[in-house]
Parts: structure tokens; sequence; C-alpha cells
């Protein structure tokens, strides 16, 4: 059964540029969330969207977007990158529309803004 | 919004040695707790997780945790720490009914000393 697969693994980009990250969730799962990860802020939530519904969102500016298609992979696209946007950005999977069901993370995409 | 909060955020315990990382929670309501482990350059894995029922949890790799709810905490333990342990561990809460949104504690780095 494959897992949660976030393409690409590493990115570069400047200052000022767009970027957009893709997951594909587990099959069937229904169900995505997105993290972001940095050593001074840790692990922060993103958005979460379950049957393409975005469903909450964290504190983050709109600078920051995400959605979700019908077979349930989700993207996320941040505009006008900022040095601070350099961070570990993980998408995690669940099966159902509550958090009893845990989530399963993929292994993420590192994004260095330059 | 739930908070939480991780004791320690380096332990160092020997081969063979109890792992005791501990968790704590705000929360009005019994939350869903979950324990994560994260590799070098990897995602998270679930460890365990509580959601109803009893209140020691058994996960993977030896590990188990136990929700208390006098103390809000759920705290994680291994009786006997392996090398393969070494890794960082995020406790994180969700309250039932709201969707799937993940807090995460800030981490605890585990070193095992051979």
């Amino acid at each position: 059964k494959a897992g949660v697969t976030q393409t690409p693994r590493y990115l570069i980009k400047t200052r000022g540029q767009q970027v957009t990250l893709s997951c594909s969730p587990i099959s069937g799962h229904r169900s995505v969330s997105w993290y972001q990860q940095t050593p001074g802020q840790g692990l922060q939530f993103l958005f979460e969207y379950f049957s393409e519904t975005q469903r909450n969102k964290g504190n983050f500016p709109g600078r920051f977007s995400g959605r979700q298609f019908s077979n349930s992979r989700s993207e996320m696209n941040v505009s006008t990158l900022e040095l601070g946007d350099s961070a570990l950005y993980l998408c995690a999977s669940s099966l159902g529309q509550f958090a009893n069901y845990g989530y399963t993370f993929g292994s993420g995409t590192r994004l260095t803004v330059v | 919004a739930q908070s939480v909060t991780q004791l320690g955020s380096h332990v160092s315990v020997s081969e063979g040695a109890l792992v005791l990382l501990r968790c704590n929670y705000s929360s009005s309501v019994p939350p869903y707790l979950f324990w994560y482990v994260q590799y070098p350059n990897q995602g998270l894995q679930l460890l365990l997780k509580y959601t109803t029922g009893a209140t020691l949890v058994k996960g993977i790799n030896g590990f188990e945790a136990e929700f208390k709810k006098s103390e809000t905490s759920f705290h994680l333990t291994k009786p006997s720490a392996h090398m393969s342990d070494a890794a960082e561990y995020f406790c994180a809460v969700s309250d039932p009914g709201t969707g799937n949104q993940f807090y995460f504690g800030t981490g605890t780095s585990l070193t095992v000393i051979p």
C-alpha cells in the first residue's frame, strides 16, 4: 500500500517567486492536512481539506493557499516567497473526517528560499 | 485552543535503560492524543494514539503511553532503549469532533548512549 507521496522532495526558490507543492494521499483517504515545520516554530498547522472543502485554516498569511481535487490529491501554493518561508512542508492524510483515525505523514518537501 | 507541553527538549538515556518522554496538554475535555516519531530528513511516523477506552495504549517498537486525565498527561515510555530509538518525538492532541487539526508539542530529541 503506497504511503503519502509529496513532490518535489527538495526545492530552491528565490524571494518573490511562488511555489506549488503537491501531495498524493493514501488511496481512500479523504482528509489531507498541511503543516509547516521549522526549527524555531516547530510544527504549525496550515490547513485541512476533506472532500475538496477546506475545513480548518491555521494562522498563516493569505500568501499560503491550498486546494484539494476530487481524487483527494492536494496542492499548496505560496506566493511572493519570503526568506522565512524556508521550511519542511509536511502533508498528512487520514481515512476519516475526525482525528481519531490519526494521520499518516509524507516525507515532506524541503523548501529553501534564497 | 489546545496547547501541548513536552518537558525536556533533549533527553539522553543509556542503551537498555528506561525511556520516559513527558507530555502534558491543556484542554477542558479529554482530547485525542498521539505520539509521533521523526527520523532525520523524514516525515512523522505514528507510534501510538489514545482516543477512547483503555488508558494504557501500546504502540510500535515497544513504546507505550498512559492517558492520565487527572494529570492531563500522556507520557511515552519504553522499558529498554535501543540505539535505533534515537530520533525526535512529538506529542500531539486534537479536539474530538472538531476536525483533524493537530496541535503539536515542540518535540523531544532522544539520544541513546551506547
